[in-house]
């Protein structure tokens, strides 16, 4: 089982819909989590971090749900421009350097006219 | 700041050639990490280093060599390129020192060739 599983989509939506994506992660004993969008052909970037009570930033709203270990990122009001792949994101706290990162495989969406 | 800057952009190499990737950042980050991306396959770390001075393996070392002089710079080392090495090559830097913190800012990338 692969430490974080995503949903590789790819999710084909209106402009101005709502969209969501799930992410699962098997380490429980995982402490922080993010969201990263990636533009084809570029870098991830940092979308925003995932806290415990959940966090909204404008139109996208993240949940954590640590009994089920599973993240999920809400995209409100779809803009063309939201068009990348969605990277989930874990610190999964195994061996080794406490501060590494495990990166799930991504979610594609692209939003159409 | 520049932030975390990559070079060369592109590189075709022919198998059995070596090559360093650069890698830079401003940020006076401590920690730094190299990742490869494959379709389907997400990003895999390599290598990793959380100072000057010291770096540890990732998933994925075999066949990559790195080291960390300086805490601005973590150049990844291919001994001896090889096909299966065809990949996207990020570098990421991050303060590392809180929760928030483990939050990583990458860099352009390097697109590799290997024939």
């Amino acid at each position: 089982r692969k430490e974080v599983e995503q949903d590789p989509g790819p999710f084909n939506v209106p402009e101005g819909a709502t969209v969501a994506f799930n992410c699962t992660y098997s380490n429980s004993a995982s402490q922080s989590f993010f969201w990263y969008r990636q533009d084809c052909r570029k870098e991830p970037k940092l979308l925003m971090s995932v806290y415990s009570s959940g966090n909204e930033d404008g139109r996208f709203t993240a949940q954590l749900n640590r009994a089920s270990q599973y993240i999920s990122l809400l995209i409100r009001d779809s803009k063309l421009s939201d068009s990348a792949t969605y990277l989930c994101v874990v610190n999964p706290r195994t061996s080794g350097s406490a501060r590494q990162l495990t990166f799930g495989s991504g979610t594609q969406l692209t939003v159409l006219p | 700041n520049a932030g975390v800057t990559q070079t060369p952009k592109f590189q075709v190499l022919k198998t059995g050639q070596s090559m360093t990737l650069q890698c830079a950042q401003d940020m006076n980050h401590e920690y730094m990490s190299w990742y490869r991306q494959d379709p389907g396959m997400g990003l895999r770390l390599i290598h990793y280093s959380v100072g000057a001075g010291i770096t540890d393996q990732g998933e994925v070392p075999n066949g990559y060599n790195v080291s960390r002089s300086t805490t601005e710079d973590f150049p990844l080392r291919l001994l001896s390129a090889a096909p299966s090495q065809t990949s996207v090559y990020f570098c990421a830097s991050s303060t590392g020192t809180t929760s928030g913190g483990l939050a990583q800012y990458f860099g352009p990338g390097t697109r590799l060739l290997v024939l």
